[in-house]
């Protein structure tokens, strides 16, 4: 069974910093690419960024280029996101997702973790 | 970037109720879409994919149809579990982008 838990959430002030991590368990990690996708309170879901099964090939959203980093570790089967120069806008919940194939391309999110919360306030 | 629109955004249905939902794509996106349900709470959940594929474990009276610019979903009989968020999103092209929603209530 696929399993994704999202941590490291919480309170960061605006141009404060965040890493989010994620867990996966239950498939073969470094042969499926990744993704991170926001919801704003009471809104829709945001992609946010993707990797590829190696980590070699990323992409970001407008909104979050060169503020945000995405990166995994295939040896302990973890996805991250190093968020910088937090906003306000950037409050949501953050999910990590699993893509359907080793490159993001032509590629659905077919499993996806709880969730875990970033709120940006000073 | 491709906008994704559903329509509507507000669906009030019953019990055993026929549904379809609506999303059109501002360019042409072959096959590359994907259907998602979400409950209050809960992170999405993936029903279709490649428009009318289902994915392992979701009921039949979920289907799928369309190509390029426009796509259905359809809920065949409404059933008490299937009240929720619905959202498209296209992967045809970075960015992946979804549609606003669509929120199946009880009539």
């Amino acid at each position: 069974e696929v399993r994704l838990v999202g941590s490291g959430g919480g309170l960061a002030q605006p141009g404060g910093s965040l890493r989010l991590s994620c867990a996966a368990s239950g498939f073969a990690f470094s042969s499926f690419a990744m993704a991170w996708v926001r919801q704003a309170p009471g809104k829709g879901l945001e992609w946010v960024s993707s990797t590829s099964g190696s980590g070699s090939s990323t992409s970001y959203a407008d909104s979050v280029e060169g503020r945000f980093i995405i990166s995994r570790d295939n040896s302990k089967n973890a996805l991250y996101l190093q968020m910088s120069n937090l906003r306000p806008e950037d409050t949501a919940i953050y999910y990590c997702a699993k893509v359907s194939s080793v490159l993001p391309t032509e590629s659905y999110f077919d499993n996806w973790g709880q969730g875990t919360l970033v709120t940006v306030s000073s | 970037d491709i906008q994704m629109t559903q329509s509507p955004s507000t669906l009030s249905a019953s019990v055993g109720d026929r549904v379809t939902i609506t999303c059109r794509a501002s360019q042409r996106i072959s096959s590359w879409l994907a259907w998602f349900q979400q409950k209050p709470g809960k992170a999405p959940k993936l029903l279709l994919y490649k428009a009318s594929n289902l994915q392992s474990g979701i009921p039949s009276r979920f289907s799928g149809s369309g190509s390029e610019t426009e796509f259905t979903l359809t809920i065949s009989s409404l059933q008490p579990d299937d009240f929720a968020t619905y959202y498209c999103q296209q992967y045809n092209s970075d960015p992946w982008t979804f549609g606003q929603g669509t929120k199946v209530e009880i009539k």
